[in-house]
């Protein structure tokens, strides 16, 4: 099971929306409405941002917003912020025991 | 608040044995499933083995299958992840991660940095 896509990069002025896509296959993204996405500051552990596709914890903003369609996921950040500037990765659950999950590459948002 | 508290990385030569622990508050361990994911230095996130709560239920990557077990202690609210044979690709920092709906993890330890080299 290969890692799934994501662009290596993406980059947005304070106040614009960015998405970041997450292409995987009909056995992870596309089967199961069980795509997550974290956020990783340098240095630091990941953060749950969003879980089951669409939801998002209590705790974070609503600035960041998750959707799926067919075998690709996006997440959103509406009125990027110096603080968004992190590495984000999405997650699914996969139909095999090994792995259970598959994450993303990986992409760098840079706030210019 | 949920808090995992990480210890047991450090320096071992290829081959040898290590053996991590994270000890876990603020939630009712017992009830949860637990996931060990790595990042090799400058790479992404790899997910490397799962536990189920009451332990009965383990799955593993193929990278590290034979080779690492997983277990959990619900008395002493801790998991463990010994791993032997260690190889310089198993060089990374390793964090524990609560499972939640089977489908993702919130709650992160804060990381264990291990090094493979001779």
């Amino acid at each position: 099971q290969s890692a799934l896509t994501q662009p290596a990069s993406v980059s947005g002025s304070p106040g614009q929306s960015i998405t970041i896509s997450c292409a995987g296959t009909s056995s992870d993204v596309g089967g199961y409405n069980f795509v997550s996405w974290y956020q990783q500051h340098p240095g630091e552990a990941p953060k749950l941002m969003i879980y089951e596709v669409t939801k998002r914890p209590s705790a974070v903003s609503n600035r960041f917003s998750g959707s799926k369609s067919g075998n690709t996921a996006s997440l959103t950040i509406s009125g990027l912020q110096a603080e968004d500037e992190a590495d984000y990765y999405c997650s699914s659950y996969t139909s095999g025991s090994t792995p259970l999950y598959v994450f993303g590459t990986g992409t760098k948002v840079t706030v210019l | 608040e949920v808090q995992l508290v990480q210890s047991g990385g450090g320096l071992v030569q290829p081959g040898g044995s290590l053996r991590l622990s994270c000890a876990a508050s603020g939630f009712t361990f017992s009830s949860h499933a637990m996931n060990w994911v790595r990042q090799a230095p400058g790479k992404g996130l790899e997910w490397v083995s799962y536990i189920y709560n009451t332990g009965s239920t383990i799955f593993y990557a193929d990278s590290v299958k034979g080779r690492f077990t997983i277990s959990r202690d619900n008395a002493k609210n801790s998991l463990y992840l010994q791993m032997n044979s260690l190889r310089d690709e198993d060089t990374a920092v390793y964090y524990c991660a609560r499972d939640l709906g089977g489908s993702y993890s919130q709650g992160w330890g804060q990381g264990a940095l291990v090094t493979v080299s001779s």
